[in-house]
């Protein structure tokens, strides 16, 4: 059974604090993705990373896909409120995703 | 608005009744996902179509649960004498099918369930 675990479960920080959430598997994925979800409302893509040690921007998060495609990252650079949510890794198993339990960040101002 | 929509998106019902839920996918997509998400935890896989076929069923979905899409456009989810396990988000999603490509599935907001 392919599983996602993902860590921390849970992070409060302070605005303009910087993190990192990781998303870890003893399985190869051929993609991995990254959504943010809000209270009450469906997943909303962010990333999709494909190759192994492939990097992608979007503004102040980078994603980072491990080599060997097992892992994945997301760091935050000087988080704001706004980015307040659930973050979750989701892998790709034949035509279905598997996903992380999320990680649940708050950023107070 | 062309996303994915749920209908309804909170249904609260007793204990042993059955419960309809309808997704109508971005138009085109021909892959259809249903997944069922609790509280504090990330999505869980129930089942996909491809058009009107049902392609892949996770051993989360009891006898209780059927899933149809009969003219491969929207889907149905019905939980049958439901229970209150049964109590969660359900989350539909559609993507389009590329051969190799990443198959982007992009969801809709979801509906509640509530099983008192």
């Amino acid at each position: 059974t392919q599983l996602l675990e993902q860590s921390p479960q849970f992070l409060s920080i302070q605005e303009g604090e910087n993190l990192t959430v990781y998303c870890n598997s003893s399985s190869v994925f051929s993609s991995l993705q990254w959504y943010r979800q809000e209270p009450g409302e469906g997943p909303v893509l962010l990333v999709t990373v494909v190759t192994g040690g492939e990097v992608k921007k979007l503004k102040r998060l980078t994603f980072q896909f491990g080599d060997a495609r097992k892992d994945s990252s997301l760091h935050i650079t000087a988080a704001q409120p706004g980015d307040t949510g659930l973050y979750l890794c989701a892998g790709r198993s034949g035509g279905k995703l598997i996903f992380g339990q999320g990680t649940e960040l708050s950023v107070k101002p | 608005d062309t996303g994915v929509s749920q209908d309804p998106r909170h249904k609260i019902t007793k204990r042993g009744q059955n419960v309809t839920f309808r997704c109508d996918p971005i138009s085109e997509h021909n892959r259809l996902y249903w997944y069922r998400q609790t509280l504090g935890q990330g999505p869980e896989f129930l089942t996909y179509f491809q058009n009107e076929a049902q392609l892949e069923k996770s051993r989360l979905l009891s006898d209780r649960f059927s899933a149809e899409r009969p003219k491969g456009s929207f889907s149905t989810l019905e939980i049958q004498r439901t229970e209150q396990g049964d109590s969660a988000m359900y989350l539909c999603a559609s993507s389009p099918s590329r051969q190799g490509g990443t198959d982007t599935q992009y969801f809709g907001p979801g509906t509640r369930l509530t099983v008192l």
